[in-house]
């Protein structure tokens, strides 16, 4: 079946600007995640939906990014006034809501703020 | 208290040799380790996963082996494939809330398997 969506799959912006992320999880799976990977690192936790509720949000580095999930489905992690600081990959992540069930990552949105 | 140190950075193994890859952690409540497999362009994608109650785990040519008194845990693969070489993290969490996606990441390592 279908993976985990991302769009876009590159995303490059000016300094200053506003940008959106989509995410589109394996359907039927009630958990959603955001990671970021910096090249050559592990993925970093960002924030985390059981179905459209923001469960944890503690990994969003300030008040400039922000994610929501309305209808418990396609999520947007938005980037308000991008600083260079912000390129990186961003990775969406789905899973059923039971213990240990594995993530299934998507294959990111590469940001470049110039 | 939440890291996970990965090590080492990067490994070359030979076709038909065993592939070590070791971490270790200091948060003692984690219960959940997998390690993921990623390929270049792809997103990471689960490859074996242990729980702290057994010391061992094998899923064909791979094994997790948990040392928890030492707050340890490392990956083994037998008979390395050129198809293995990918970049591998060990991550951890705690499967026992509901949170258990919120994963710890390892920093990576770099496998290359020569034919």
């Amino acid at each position: 079946g279908a993976g985990v969506s991302q769009s876009p799959r590159y995303k490059v912006t000016k300094r200053g600007q506003d940008v959106a992320l989509r995410c589109d999880p394996i359907s039927g799976h009630v958990s959603l995640y955001w990671y970021r990977q910096a090249l050559g690192q592990g993925p970093e936790f960002l924030t985390y939906f059981n179905y459209e509720a923001q469960q944890d949000k503690s990994g969003l580095p300030n008040d400039r990014f922000s994610a929501e999930r309305p209808e418990g489905s396609i999520s947007t992690l938005t980037i308000q006034r991008t600083e260079q600081r912000d390129s990186a990959m961003y990775r969406c992540a789905s899973s059923r809501r039971t213990a240990a069930s594995p993530l299934h990552f998507g294959n990111g949105t590469r940001l470049t703020v110039t | 208290q939440q890291q996970v140190k990965q090590s080492p950075q990067s490994l070359i193994v030979q076709k038909g040799g065993i592939s070590i890859i070791n971490c270790a952690y200091e948060n003692t409540a984690f219960d959940y380790f997998p390690w993921y497999q990623q390929f270049p362009g792809k997103g990471p994608a689960l490859l074996i996963a242990i729980r702290p109650d057994v010391s061992e785990k094998k899923e064909g040519r791979f094994t997790i082996s948990f040392n928890k008194s030492a707050k340890q845990f490392s990956l083994h693969i037998m008979d390395s494939q050129p198809g293995d070489s990918a970049t591998y993290f060990c991550a951890a969490s705690t499967a026992g809330g509901t949170s258990y996606g919120k994963l710890t990441f390892g920093q990576g390592t770099i496998l290359t398997v020569h034919p």
